[in-house]
C-alpha cells in the first residue's frame, strides 16, 4: 500500500543552524502539507502546497520556513535559523485533489527535530 | 476556539470492550477525519465523514456525525490490547482553497489485556 515516508526520523541541529526536512509524498497525490506536533501538544497546520506553490499557511509558518517541490518526488521543509521553540516532531501528509469538500490525509511517520 | 476537543481525555476499558470517544466543534465543517497515533509515531489515518454523512463504518470502527450538535464519535468494538493508542479527531473547515485540518487533543485509549 502506498505511504508517505520522511527522512530523517530524527534530526538534533543547534540553535541557529538551517535544516531541511524531507518528505516524499504518495505519488498519484497533488497536494501536499507540513504539520508539526510539540512534545505533549496538538497536531498544528502549517502550510500545504500544490501546483508547485503555496496554497495555504498558518501564522505559524514565517519567513524562517519555506518549502520546495525540487523534484517530481520529493517535498521539502526548510527552517532557515532554528530556534529552540522549533523543537517538535514534523508530520508531511498529502493528498489527491480535494474537490469541494476535502480529502483524506495521509500522513508519514514524522521527523523528530530536536533543536540544542 | 475553532478546534476540535475529544473526549475523554483518557479512556482505559478491558479487552474485548466497546470503546467511545466524542468529538466536539465549534465552528462549520466540511469533513472530519480521525486519525491513530501511537506514541510518539505517526498518524494513521482511519476514516473521513463528510458533512453530509451521518455514519460511517470500516471493520470493526463505527463513526457518527451529528452536524446539529457540531459533535462526532468514534467507536471501536470488540477492542483488542493493539486499538491502544491516542486518537484524535481532525475537521476540515468550508473556504475557498482552504484544506488545513485543525486538531483536537485526543483521546488517550488503553486496552487492558
Amino acid at each position: 500500500e502506498p505511504e508517505v515516508t520522511q527522512t530523517p526520523s530524527h534530526q538534533v541541529t543547534q540553535m541557529g543552524q538551517e535544516v531541511i526536512l524531507r518528505c516524499v509524498p504518495i505519488s498519484n497525490h497533488l497536494y501536499f502539507y507540513w504539520y508539526r506536533q510539540i512534545l505533549g501538544q496538538k497536531v498544528e497546520f502549517l502550510v500545504s502546497f500544490y501546483n508547485n506553490e503555496i496554497s495555504e499557511k498558518s501564522e505559524i509558518f514565517d519567513d524562517q520556513f519555506s518549502v520546495e517541490r525540487p523534484d517530481g518526488s520529493n517535498f521539502t521543509l526548510k527552517i532557515r535559523s532554528t530556534k529552540l521553540e522549533d523543537s517538535a516532531m514534523y508530520f508531511c501528509a498529502s493528498s489527491e485533489f480535494p474537490g469541494l469538500t476535502g480529502n483524506e490525509q495521509f500522513f508519514g511517520p514524522g521527523t523528530r527535530l530536536t533543536v540544542l | 476556539s475553532q478546534q476540535g476537543e475529544e473526549d475523554p481525555q483518557a479512556l482505559s476499558i478491558q479487552e474485548g470492550e466497546n470503546a467511545t470517544m466524542n468529538c466536539s466543534y465549534k465552528t462549520s465543517i466540511n469533513n472530519l477525519q480521525w486519525y491513530r497515533q501511537n506514541s510518539g509515531r505517526g498518524l494513521v489515518h482511519l476514516i473521513l465523514i463528510r458533512s453530509n454523512e451521518r455514519e460511517k463504518h470500516s471493520g470493526r470502527l463505527r463513526v457518527t456525525l451529528d452536524t446539529s450538535k457540531k459533535s462526532s464519535s468514534l467507536l471501536i468494538t470488540a477492542s483488542r490490547a493493539a486499538d491502544t493508542a491516542s486518537y484524535f479527531c481532525a475537521r476540515g473547515s468550508p473556504g475557498a482553497g482552504s484544506y488545513q485540518l485543525t486538531f483536537g487533543k485526543g483521546t488517550k485509549l488503553s486496552v487492558i489485556p
